[in-house]
Formats: structure tokens, sequence, C-alpha cells
């Protein structure tokens, strides 16, 4: 198993630009999120998703958006990047969805490094 | 949801037990303490989590008051590669779609 796969590892944008971060789950897990952490910072939940066809927000949803249409794939697109959204990005999977029991064990991709410039 | 609080620095002795603690006194009766740690840049790594009861694996204990105010992560025996920035989380209210992660303690191990 790869585990959780997120491309690209790093990205450079310009202000107002559009782009996805990838993040690909060979787990057969039901739920999936992204997060954003700032230097120094702990990490803030962004969007996340209970289960195909289901995405909710987190803390810091504006500015992105979420969809899955897949178990295995949650894309998270910038539609017109800004240089507040500098930042690494993970993704993150978990077996179980809430109510159903879970150990709560997230396993966590290695991170997308965005720059905006 | 309950918040935590943490240390923001703590060193140890390489060798030497690590006690990590962590104050979530606002945490309801159904709600999990987790550890995370995040070694350098990589994606946090998942601990250990309790209830009520001490939990015990391969790699810490957690040992969590009889109040559940707060709890201690133990590494028993450091070592150098524990350096990282460990969390301490309470799973909040609606399962852990809302694990919400702080700054967390960053550990300092010392040959």
């Amino acid at each position: 198993n790869a585990g959780v796969t997120q491309t690209p590892k790093f990205q450079v944008l310009k202000t107002g630009q559009s782009m996805t971060l990838q993040c690909a789950q060979d787990m057969n897990h039901e739920y999936m999120s992204w997060y954003r952490q700032d230097p120094g910072m702990g990490l803030r939940l962004i969007h996340y998703s209970v289960g195909a066809g289901i995405t909710d927000q987190g803390e810091v949803p504006n500015g992105y958006n979420v969809s899955r249409s897949t178990t295995e794939d949650f894309p998270l697109r910038l539609l017109s990047a800004a240089p507040s959204q500098t930042s690494v990005y993970f993704c993150a999977s978990s077996l179980y969805s809430p109510g159903q029991g879970d150990t709560g064990e997230l396993f966590f991709g290695e991170g997308s490094r965005l720059t905006v410039l | 949801d309950a918040k935590t609080t943490q240390p923001p620095s703590m060193d140890c002795a390489e060798g030497r037990a690590a006690n990590l603690p962590c104050n979530h006194s606002t945490i309801s009766g159904n709600e999990y303490v987790y550890w995370y740690r995040q070694i350098h840049s990589q994606g946090p790594q998942y601990i250990i989590h309790g209830l009520k009861n001490n939990e015990t694996n391969e790699m810490a204990s957690l040992i969590i008051t009889e109040d559940r105010k707060s709890s201690t992560l133990i590494l028993p025996h450091a070592t150098l590669r524990d350096t990282a920035v460990y969390y301490c989380i309470v799973r909040g209210a609606g399962g852990y779609n809302k694990l919400i992660f702080g700054a967390g303690t960053r550990l300092a191990v010392h040959p």
C-alpha cells in the first residue's frame, strides 16, 4: 500500500492563479480531510469528507473547494490563489466515519508546499 | 469543543523518560484524548489515544487523571528520533471530523 499520496510536493503560484492539490489513498478509507499548516503553527482543518459525494467545511474553508467523486480521491482546489494561502497542505484519511466507531488514527500524506507570490 | 493547553517546549535527555503534559479541563464525558507527533516537516503521526483508563502501546503510555481534566504522554526511553512537536487533541463533538490540532509541545531530546 502506498498510503496517502499527495501531489505536487512543491508548487509556486502567482496571485490569482488556480490550481488543484491532489490527494489519493489506497486504504479504502471513508474519511478524508485537508489541513493547512503555517510556519510555527499547528494544523488547521480546511475541508473534510465522510464518504463519496459528501463534503463539509472545517475551520478555514474560505478560498478552497473540494469534491469527493470516488472513495480514493479528495482534491483541493484553489480558485484564485492569494499570498495568504502560502502554506503546507496535508491530506489525511481514516478508516471509519463518525458514529460507526473509529480508532481516531488519521494517516497523513507527506504534504504539499505551496507558495503564492 | 474541548480545547487543550500544552507547554510550548520541553527538553529531555536521551534515554530518560519524557513526560508531556496536557490540560483539557473542559473535556466532556464522551470525548477521547489523542496524541500525535510531527517530526520536522513530515505529516503528523498517530501515537496513542484513550478515554478514561491509562493506555500503553509500543510507542508510549498515556496517563489520564481520574477527573479527565488532564493527561500525560510518556515516552519511556526517549531517543534523538523522538525530537518532534507533540499534539494533544480532544475529539470534538460529532466525531473526529472535528479533530483540531493546536500548537503542540516542541520536544527536544539531547544526547
